[in-house]
């Protein structure tokens, strides 16, 4: 099976940083990973698809790239709505999340 | 746009059947290119894909699931459902149903606000 290793496992920031979520796969997935975010008691939302495809009506602050096996998620300029936890996920047969990165007020 | 509600017991016993239904509105189940899935979320903890069904009826599970879980598709009633037998307190958790977009490398775009599932005697 692929293991998905998120990292930090949480963070602190001040609006306007820059922040860099990094998700790893056990085995390189081509660009077979999409990125969610999620509020507390809210549902995940997409982000991003394919790696570095923004979905739509998603601020362009947000972007996602690598391939194989190193993944990131960018927010190049945090804002107050993106506190929240960040999910990466293997898209395959039996897809699988990242353990998460709380992103958190510093 | 598409609308995605839970529905089903808040309280399950231990060794019984969870069973959850995901009504889908504004749009048709079986229109389109989309596959239906339900994801869980302990609480404090992160999410874990159960499994999903197409409308052709081929379904995928979560391999550390699978010998438990079943997922149906009920397309005159625009509904999909999940049964989960054998249930233990660990598998008491908010449970979502979402649709996957085959377009978006099975991005789950639509979600449904989730519903929270107690198992205990």
């Amino acid at each position: 099976d692929i293991q998905m290793t998120q990292s930090p496992s949480s963070l602190s920031a001040s609006v306007g940083d820059r922040v860099t979520i990094t998700c790893r796969a056990s085995q390189s997935i081509s660009s077979y990973l999409n990125w969610y975010q999620q509020k507390p008691g809210k549902a995940p939302k997409l982000l991003i698809y394919a790696a570095s495809s923004l979905q739509s009506g998603v601020p362009s602050r947000f972007s996602g790239g690598g391939s194989g096996t190193d993944f990131t998620l960018t927010i190049s300029s945090l804002q107050p709505d993106d506190f929240a936890t960040y999910y990466c996920q293997l898209i395959s047969d039996t897809p699988t999340f990242g353990g998460g990165t709380k992103v958190e007020i510093k | 746009q598409v609308h995605l509600q839970e529905s089903g017991p808040g309280l399950v016993k231990p060794s019984q059947t969870l069973s959850l239904t995901c009504t889908v509105s504004r749009g048709s189940i079986s229109r389109g290119s989309y596959s239906w899935g339900w994801i869980r979320q302990p609480a404090g903890e992160g999410l874990e894909w159960i499994g999903r069904i197409y409308t052709s009826g081929s379904t995928d599970y979560n391999p550390s699931l699978k010998s438990r879980v079943t997922i149906s598709i009920d397309t005159s009633k625009n509904q999909f459902s999940l049964k989960l037998s054998s249930v233990t307190a660990a598998d008491t958790a908010v449970y979502y149903c979402a649709r996957g977009v085959t377009g978006l490398l099975d991005g789950m775009d639509v979600w449904g606000q989730g519903t929270t599932v107690t198992v205990s005697s």
